[in-house]
């Protein structure tokens, strides 16, 4: 049973447009959401995370949003660049256990 | 550079054989974490370390096992291997023992031959 999922594999987006991940989970006893981006034999790279009493946390060109009544949140890049093509993985913590997506690949055409 | 050291990079090695994989977390991190992510799946926990003591166990086989050290560093221990066992291991450091913002390393591609 997957608690994490992210239902996109890929995403093609154009250059200074935005970039929409999308990331659904089931167990509402989830207390953070976490969003890394992972390049090709290279570990995850931490993005930025929000709390499950927050509904939107904000850094630079990043922003997740968290809706917790639907059990979804969501990764926006604005502008996209084509350094942003990587994997994103969404994730979930409780008490320490970090439960990832299986991540979508994020192409960014210049 | 996340400052979470892995080694060895790369590692080959027969089916039935153990292999150890060493993690360094960042300077000040207590809690370090273990993943393994196989070719068709995520990235799967396996077990979590808090200043020395075990704290949370994810996916993690019986033939596997892992301890941190009282530097903080930690090991995970794989036996008896399988060709199954072929996967990138990732291990992640955070200060607290929440995760809300962990670390990861370059990770240890292993492949049993």
């Amino acid at each position: 049973d997957q608690q994490v999922k992210q239902n996109s594999p890929s995403l093609s987006v154009q250059e200074g447009r935005i970039s929409i991940l999308n990331c659904d989970y089931t167990n509402s006893m989830f207390d953070y959401f976490l969003w890394y981006k992972k390049y090709p034999a290279e570990g995850p790279t931490f993005l930025i995370s929000i709390s499950s009493i927050k509904d939107k946390n904000e850094d630079g060109r990043f922003t997740v949003f968290l809706n917790k009544s639907a059990k979804h949140l969501s990764l926006h890049i604005v502008p996209s660049q084509p350094g942003d093509s990587a994997v994103y993985f969404c994730a979930a913590s409780r008490q320490g256990n970090l439960i990832f997506g299986k991540g979508t690949k994020l192409s960014v055409k210049p | 550079d996340s400052g979470v050291t892995q080694t060895p990079k790369h590692l080959i090695t027969a089916t039935g054989q153990r292999v150890t994989l060493r993690c360094s977390p960042r300077s000040g991190d207590l809690s370090v974490y273990w993943y393994q992510q196989s070719l068709d799946q995520g990235l799967q926990f396996l077990i979590q370390y808090y200043n020395g003591e075990e704290r949370a166990k994810g996916n993690i086989l019986e033939r596997f096992s892992a301890q941190q050290f009282p530097d903080l560093h930690s090991e995970l221990n794989l036996s008896s291997l399988e060709l199954g066992d072929s996967a990138l291991y990732f291990c992640a450091s955070s200060v607290d023992p929440h995760n809300t913002e962990a670390f990861f390393g370059q990770g240890t591609r292993l492949t049993v031959v």
